[in-house]
């Protein structure tokens, strides 16, 4: 267990809406990342994290930002949903100087 | 332009035989690479690694053999046991620091009793 927590855990929102996930770890861990699953895709990198105010763009961060203000938790903020924002989203980890990450446990989000 | 490709959607394997899984790459920049094992409504849990200074990687029944020169690397399993079932995502890195993963479609093993 990496001390992961995501919330909210699923999400119906309306196109054109603002939506917040928010995703808390106990365990100071410097390196943060949200991923985005789609069939066919695999999990692909929106935004990452490697410390407080930190933060960089991931492979599909179009119409995605993200803030870090506090070392435990890393938002993740749709301006404006759109359908094609519909996916699970994964928060993800790195402890310490390695390779590995560890992921939590999605979030569902349905834009309509 | 999918880097890492894992061309088998599915595979279907009996029980207590062996399960081999593939992943293949085009990014030369690779130097570390993972297997993570997903069940249906949790997160990827991460099963094994390799370095691109190793061809082999071993931890009990699971297995991941590298070819840097074919850009290829697979999992092995075995025995398979009926747990064994799930998705299995390949992933590569290519720098350290912050890792930014790059993950395969997926390849979803069903064991059969």
């Amino acid at each position: 267990d990496a001390g992961i927590t995501q919330s909210p855990r699923h999400k119906v929102t309306e196109t054109g809406t603002p939506v917040t996930l928010r995703c808390h770890q106990t365990e100071n861990h410097r390196y943060m990342y949200w991923y985005r699953q789609d069939p066919g895709h695999g999990l692909r990198l929106i935004h990452y994290s490697y410390g407080v105010k930190d933060t960089d763009k991931g492979e599909v961060s179009d119409g995605y930002s993200v803030s870090r203000s506090k070392t435990e938790d890393f938002l993740l903020t749709l301006e404006s949903a759109t359908s094609s924002q519909t996916s699970v989203y994964f928060c993800a980890i790195t402890p310490g100087q390695g390779h590995e990450q560890y992921f939590g446990p999605g979030t569902r989000l349905t834009v309509t | 332009d999918q880097q890492v490709k894992q061309n088998s959607p599915s595979l279907s394997v009996q029980e207590g035989r062996i399960s081999i899984l593939n992943c293949d790459y085009t990014n030369s920049m690779f130097d570390y690479f993972l297997w993570y094992k997903k069940y249906p409504a949790e997160g990827p849990t991460f099963l094994i690694s390799i370095s691109s200074i190793k061809d082999k990687n071993e931890d009990g029944r699971f297995t991941v053999f590298l070819n840097k020169s074919a850009k290829h690397l697979s999992l092995h399993i075995v025995p398979s046991q009926p747990g064994d079932s799930a998705v299995y995502f390949c992933a590569a890195s290519a720098q350290v620091g912050a890792q930014k993963l790059v993950f395969g479609q997926g390849t979803r093993l069903t064991i059969n009793p």
